[in-house]
């Protein structure tokens, strides 16, 4: 129990265009996810909290009108990465709190490559 | 400020042997610690966590030991199999386990 999953698992795209990640908690209602980058060889760099059906809680010097977060239902929250540049390439990870354990589950990521 | 510290980026162990993985936090707050094993392009898995009340949690070949009075914690892993080989990270949360602050990362390597 307590998978989340996470669409599309790579992408590219060109720059100056928008590309949407899926994160869905399959088998359990999430009404916070947690949307996380993480650079090559950096650790895990929590981007914004996303709390259903209101705004979501960004970190420190992330973007909001860059990524665009947006928590719909109980079991879907999205990462819209606008006008995309190739320095927004990362890796894109999704997580929510699990209700199995105290902790998080995470997606299985995004790649993303702007060119 | 970087709350959760994992020192080494990088630790290679024969097959058979014992990994030893540290983590070094800031904030006295923490009360609960987890680790989490990451393979590359894919989202982090649950290794084994531990409440500050305990000093030891063990799991099979994985045992992770909290220091308090030194906030530090480690994992063991005995005895170290080459599909251990990843990115072991250890994250810390207080009172609130809505937030987790991840240290960054250990690559374990072991090697046949």
């Amino acid at each position: 129990g307590a998978v989340v999953s996470q669409h599309p698992s790579w992408v590219i795209c060109k720059s100056g265009t928008s590309v949407k990640i899926e994160c869905r908690s399959l088998d359990f209602q999430a009404t916070t996810m947690f949307w996380y980058r993480q650079f090559p060889k950096q650790s895990l760099m929590l981007m914004a909290t996303s709390n259903e059906g209101s705004k979501a809680t960004y970190e420190q010097g992330v973007e909001k009108d860059k990524f665009l977060i947006n928590h719909a239902s109980l079991t879907l929250s999205t990462l819209t990465v606008t006008s995309a540049h190739p320095e927004d390439s990362s890796f894109y990870i999704c997580s929510a709190i699990s209700p199995v354990r105290r902790g998080y589950t995470f997606g299985s990521g995004t790649r993303l490559t702007v060119v | 400020d970087q709350q959760v510290k994992q020192n080494s980026p990088s630790l290679s162990v024969q097959e058979g042997r014992i990994s030893i993985l540290n983590c070094d936090y800031t904030n006295s707050m923490f009360d609960y610690f987890l680790w989490y094993k990451k393979y590359p392009a894919e989202g982090p898995t649950f290794l084994i966590s531990i409440s500050s009340i305990k000093d030891k949690n063990e799991d099979g070949r994985f045992t992770v030991f909290l220091n308090k009075s030194a906030k530090h914690l480690s994992l063991h892993i005995v005895p170290s199999q080459p599909g251990d080989s990843a990115v072991y990270f250890c994250a810390a949360s207080r009172n609130n386990f809505n937030k987790f602050y991840f240290g960054s990362g250990t690559k374990l390597n072991v090697k046949p």
